[in-house]
């Protein structure tokens, strides 16, 4: 059963650089798309970006200049870093595994595996 | 402001159907997928592409696609299904992912 396993600080400070990382088992992390999502509190979904072939990456419009989201295929491990956090960052992040099934020219796109996220709060 | 629309809340009675429904552009091109959240717990996937289940989803959730909507329907909602149900896909570059803003399902 895949399993994912986010961590992270809890608690971060204005300004600061968020380092989320995301333990992956019993799925290779070269072979698929991962994502990263968060939901403030109270609020919707919020799509991050995501990564596939251990390095190729797209990111929601509204972060790219603050996101980096990388893999480590030796730790089987996701990270996701943001730059120069604010109060609005605060959120639940979910890693997820992203799967892309194409049959001719038609493609379906969804999210299968999630991990239980772990909650991030932004606060001096 | 999200790309693909959704009603913020929906009712149905304990054994009715109900229809949510996710509203968008890109929604011509691509099909989308359905997550349902129950408080305090992950996103689970219940419908994506034209109207595939993963496994262990129960055959009353059933998803369908016509011209710029995408709707989930559940066919005899169970007190169970209570929660929020969102959409996903491609926005309209094709490059990224959208999500609506939510359905919170009441089944009354």
């Amino acid at each position: 059963q895949v399993q994912l396993q986010e961590s992270g600080p809890g608690l971060a400070k204005p300004s600061e650089t968020l380092s989320l990382t995301c333990n992956v088992s019993d799925t290779s992390i070269s072979t698929y798309y991962w994502t990263w999502i968060r939901q403030p509190p109270g609020k919707g979904l919020e799509w991050i970006g995501y990564i596939y072939d251990s390095g190729s990456t797209s990111y929601n419009p509204s972060l790219k200049s603050r996101v980096t989201i990388s893999v480590d295929t030796s730790k089987n491990q996701l990270s996701l870093k943001m730059s120069s956090v604010t109060a609005a960052d605060t959120a639940m992040y979910y890693c997820v595994r992203d799967r892309i099934n194409c049959n001719g020219p038609t493609c379906f796109y969804y999210f299968d595996y999630w991990g239980q996220g772990t909650l991030v709060a932004v606060s001096s | 402001s999200s790309e693909l629309t959704q009603d913020p809340a929906v009712s149905v009675a304990l054994g009715q159907t109900v229809r949510i429904t996710c509203q968008g552009d890109t929604l011509r091109s691509y099909y989308a997928s359905w997550y349902q959240q129950k408080p305090g717990q992950a996103p689970v996937l219940v419908i994506y592409g034209k109207n595939n289940r993963p496994s262990g989803i129960p055959d009353r959730f059933s998803g369908s696609s016509s011209g710029n909507t995408a709707s989930l329907t559940i066919t005899g909602a169970q007190a169970e299904d209570e929660a929020d149900y969102y959409c996903n896909s491609r926005d309209n570059s094709g490059k990224h992912r959208v999500f609506g803003g939510g359905t919170k399902l009441t089944v009354v």
